[in-house]
């Protein structure tokens, strides 16, 4: 089945305790992204890759690291988490980068920094 | 991108049609429309996008205005699963991060 999955969905940690957030994809897609949901602010984009080895900014990228390593795998990576980083988390993916692609979306993580 | 606006709620009965309706008056030429929902704390869901012409696929059809300032999503039998928060998104070709831009949505309830 195609899909995106994330792990951990649910994770509560403490404020400096570096954590990472994986997400895979199993649909070959070029194109990767982490976004952020908050009540009241949307869907916040923090970073895309557009493929292996290359990755830019979102919106709101303070806070946090990416990589991509390998095609299928996208880690998000919180160095030193803060509450103000407590947040629901989507990975998504798509076939290609640009405009006229949907993405299709992880079911998502709920991290808690206290 | 253009900005859209949606109602921010509607119900259906169970069973019919729900039309839901989405205003992109400043779109330009190059933006495509694109809708996806998202049920209460899942993934954003993909459901159909298009440029100009009508599209249908087996989740939902997009009728666009000829003028292309507004479009509607129509679910041609909703049943209680497709209660969910629909968003119209108006996305031009070249955004090179293909960054989801979602605003209030309308919040669908499907009665029994």
């Amino acid at each position: 089945e195609a899909q995106v999955t994330q792990n951990p969905r649910y994770l509560i940690t403490v404020t400096g305790k570096k954590l990472t957030v994986t997400c895979s994809q199993n649909m070959n897609h070029e194109y990767m992204s982490w976004y952020r949901q908050d009540p009241g602010l949307g869907l916040r984009q923090i970073y895309y890759s557009m493929n292996v080895e290359v990755t830019d900014k979102g919106d709101v990228p303070e806070g946090y690291k990416v990589s991509r390593k390998e095609k299928r795998n996208f880690p998000l990576i919180l160095e030193s988490p803060s509450p103000n980083q407590t947040s629901l988390y989507f990975c998504a993916s798509s076939s290609h980068g640009g405009g006229k692609h949907e993405q299709y979306f992880g079911p998502g993580t709920r991290l808690t920094v206290t | 991108d253009a900005k859209t606006t949606q109602p921010p709620s509607m119900d259906c009965a169970e069973g019919r049609a729900a039309n839901l309706p989405c205003n992109h008056s400043t779109i330009s030429g190059n933006e495509y429309v694109y809708w996806y929902r998202q049920i209460h704390s899942q993934g954003p869901q993909y459901i159909i996008h298009g440029l100009k012409n009508n599209e249908t696929n087996e989740m939902a059809s997009l009728i666009i205005t000829e003028d292309r300032k507004s479009s509607t999503l129509i679910l041609p039998h909703a049943t209680l699963r497709d209660t969910a928060v629909y968003y119209c998104i108006v996305r031009a070709n070249n955004n090179a991060g293909n960054m989801l831009t979602f605003g209030g949505g309308t919040r669908l309830m499907v009665k029994p």
